[in-house]
């Protein structure tokens, strides 16, 4: 089946960029997602992606995909201590329905 | 135009009771997801709905859960004879359903966090 994997953790300085990594298995996933979660929130979708793109940039967040070796990042330019939580990447094939998480990045950010 | 509304919260259910969380999707949405997060975890997918019909449960245990999303009101998850492994969060998800790009976004709630005694 297919399986998502992120690192658990990651913590950086206040106005630095923070890179989350997520990498997939499913080859015909065609839409991958950032979602972030705040404590005792839902998740709040940030960015998505179509497998036929690189690159896509919205104001501070910055995605990267490498298809060929099914690997997405999320940059966060500037970070903030706002930005701390955790950051899910999903893929899915068919869009909305159906999304495949990862287990989620908990961003920590040291004012 | 609010957003994906669960209830409750939070939900506290012995051993052996039943457990039933309520999705209302945002305006105009008639898709409905629901996902299951344990300690930890990624969320995992768990049925998809329409209007009166069951899409996809291919992530619904086989055994005591249930879903409906009916004409009118809200969707409903139903646990029956709750056990200890049934406690996570239950996140409920909408789309507007409509093909093209507006179907690739789901819009999550904030959650129900059920803990079984």
């Amino acid at each position: 089946g297919e399986d998502v994997e992120q690192s658990l953790f990651l913590s950086v300085r206040e106005g630095d960029s923070s890179v989350i990594n997520c990498t997939y298995t499913d080859s015909s996933s065609t839409y991958l997602y950032w979602y972030k979660q705040e404590p005792g929130a839902g998740l709040q979708l940030l960015t998505y992606i179509f497998s036929n793109m690189d690159m896509k940039q919205d104001q501070r967040l910055t995605v990267l995909l490498n298809k060929k070796d099914k690997h997405l990042s999320l940059r966060i330019a500037d970070t903030q201590t706002g930005d701390s939580a955790i950051y899910f990447c999903a893929e899915s094939e068919t869009g909305a329905n159906n999304l495949f998480f990862g287990t989620g990045t908990r961003l920590t950010v040291i004012p | 135009n609010a957003g994906v509304m669960q209830n409750p919260r939070h939900l506290v259910r012995r051993r052996g009771q039943e457990a039933r969380l309520r999705c209302s999707p945002m305006k105009g949405h008639s898709h409905v997801y629901w996902y299951r997060q344990l300690p930890e975890e990624g969320l995992k997918f768990m049925v998809y709905l329409q209007k009166e019909n069951i899409i996809d449960e291919s992530g619904m245990p086989k055994e005591r859960f249930s879903a409906e999303f009916p004409k009118e009101g809200p969707s409903i998850l139903r646990i029956q004879q709750v056990v200890r492994g049934d406690s996570a969060a239950y996140f409920c998800a909408s789309s507007p359903g409509q093909q093209g790009r507006m179907n690739t976004e789901a819009f999550f709630g904030q959650g129900t966090r059920l803990t079984v005694v």
